[in-house]
């Protein structure tokens, strides 16, 4: 299995920031990881896919980056309905994994 | 757009097997670019993929190692929709457990969830 591995595990900020997350995955999986969100007692909802493409309707604040075994989600200037749970996923082969989250809280 | 309807049991013995079934409305079971995938969440394992059922001219399956000898997901054509069996459940396998529909490893559309217990 392809192990990723999220960091920070929780981050706290304020409206306005810039955050950045990172994935970094246990072996080169080229750009076959995707990022996603989850509120509470939703679905993750799909914000990058292939390391870098914006998801139609996701908002331009929200970018990806990396290839390899580093990846970075940066959220530009949060905003309050950017409070949430963040995941990363690699696709380079199955199973899938994701890593443990990042959850962005208000400061 | 894209719907998936989950439906089945909130609450399992242990022992016994755990039945989702996924309704798929908007697209089709047997459509070339797309997999089916059931995907579970719990505190203690965060997301864990289960696996996945796609057609490439025949119908494929692919199940994660720590489930591989309890899972069954099969399309059913006819009602477009596909399902999870997981045998011998344990407390360890509650969880909210989704369908989702993937393309190129990404998935776009997910379920409801059902959160499903495993409790005498």
């Amino acid at each position: 299995d392809v192990q990723v591995t999220q960091s920070p595990s929780s981050l706290s900020a304020s409206v306005g920031d810039r955050v950045t997350i990172t994935c970094r995955a246990r072996q080169s999986i080229s750009t076959y990881l995707n990022w996603y969100q989850q509120k509470p007692g939703k679905a993750p909802n799909l914000l990058i896919y292939a390391a870098s493409t914006l998801q139609s309707g996701v908002p331009s604040r929200f970018s990806g980056s990396g290839s390899g075994t580093d990846f970075t989600l940066t959220i530009s200037s949060l905003q309050p309905e950017d409070f949430a749970t963040y995941y990363c996923q690699q696709s380079y082969n199955t199973p899938f994994t994701f890593g443990q989250g990042t959850k962005l809280e208000i400061k | 757009q894209v719907q998936l309807q989950q439906s089945g049991p909130r609450l399992v013995k242990p022992s016994q097997t755990l039945s989702l079934t996924c309704a798929i409305s908007g697209d089709s079971v047997s459509r070339n670019s797309a997999a089916w995938n059931w995907i579970r969440q719990s505190p203690s394992r965060g997301l864990e993929w289960l696996g996945r059922t796609y057609y490439r001219s025949k119908w494929y399956n692919d199940y994660a190692v720590s489930v591989k000898s309890r899972i069954t997901i099969n399309p059913d054509t006819s009602k477009n929709q596909f399902s999870l069996q997981l045998n011998s459940v344990t407390p360890e396998d509650t969880a909210v457990y989704y369908c989702a529909r993937e393309g190129s490893g990404s998935v776009l559309f997910w379920g409801q969830g059902t959160l499903v217990t495993v409790s005498s």
